[in-house]
């Protein structure tokens, strides 16, 4: 099957700082990836979709000036998280979709990331 | 998107088949039945997905009711490996710019 690479898979920062977060498609191009959120013994959340080209489309109550997803190529999108505080430490993972039909939604093995 | 219900938790033994169920009575004509897993500290997995008959692959089989208000995964002989949660989505053919949305899961705990 399709593989979706994150990196790094965990990372710590101090509060205030910004942290980048990478998904790449590493056999498959995407021309659309989703960005989720995770909290401890919670189900994903969906935060955005990111499109090839163009601004992402964020999910309501999102702030998209803090979350910041950039999708620069068709194998690579980012999230960068600005003045992170305690409150964004999760999990977040990304994922993109191949194909056209109801096929399988690919999912990286996710970031953790610690806010002190 | 259409919503799923599904139990909180469910238990079983090692070796032994398992039986997820899922309620789905708002489904439309056009929406599949899809299912996922995550295991602990990992992100989701794909297991099955299907329209109206019955699917089998290599991880599990799918049931699908025959008014397709249900759908039930089956594990045909549980391990310790299986032990995760479970999802059960319903998304529109034809949508590859449409993420998939998760409700809660189910907890499958398997026992040795």
């Amino acid at each position: 099957g399709a593989v979706v690479s994150q990196h790094p898979s965990w990372v710590i920062c101090k509060s205030g700082t910004s942290v980048k977060i990478e998904c790449r498609s590493l056999d498959f191009q995407a021309t659309t990836m989703f960005w989720y959120r995770q909290f401890p013994k919670q189900s994903l959340m969906l935060m955005a979709t990111s499109n090839e080209g163009s601004k992402a489309t964020y999910e309501q109550g999102v702030e998209k000036d803090k979350f910041l997803i950039n999708h620069a190529s068709l194998t690579l999108s980012t999230l960068t998280v600005t003045s992170a505080h305690p409150e964004d430490s999760s999990f977040y993972i990304c994922s993109a979709r191949v194909g056209e039909g109801p096929y399988e939604q690919y999912f990286g093995p996710g970031t953790r990331l610690t806010v002190t | 998107d259409a919503k799923t219900t599904q139990p909180n938790s469910m238990e079983s033994n090692e070796e032994e088949p398992v039986h997820l169920p899922c309620n789905h009575s708002t489904i439309s004509g056009t929406d599949y039945i899809h299912w996922y897993r995550q295991l602990p500290s990992q992100g989701p997995e794909y297991v099955i997905h299907g329209l109206t008959s019955n699917v089998n692959n290599r991880m599990a089989s799918l049931a699908i009711a025959e008014d397709r208000k249900s759908s039930t995964l089956i594990l045909h002989r549980a391990t310790l490996r299986d032990a995760a949660v479970y999802y059960c989505i319903l998304s529109l053919f034809n949508q590859a710019g449409t993420a998939l949305i998760f409700g809660k899961g189910t907890t499958l705990s398997v026992s040795s």
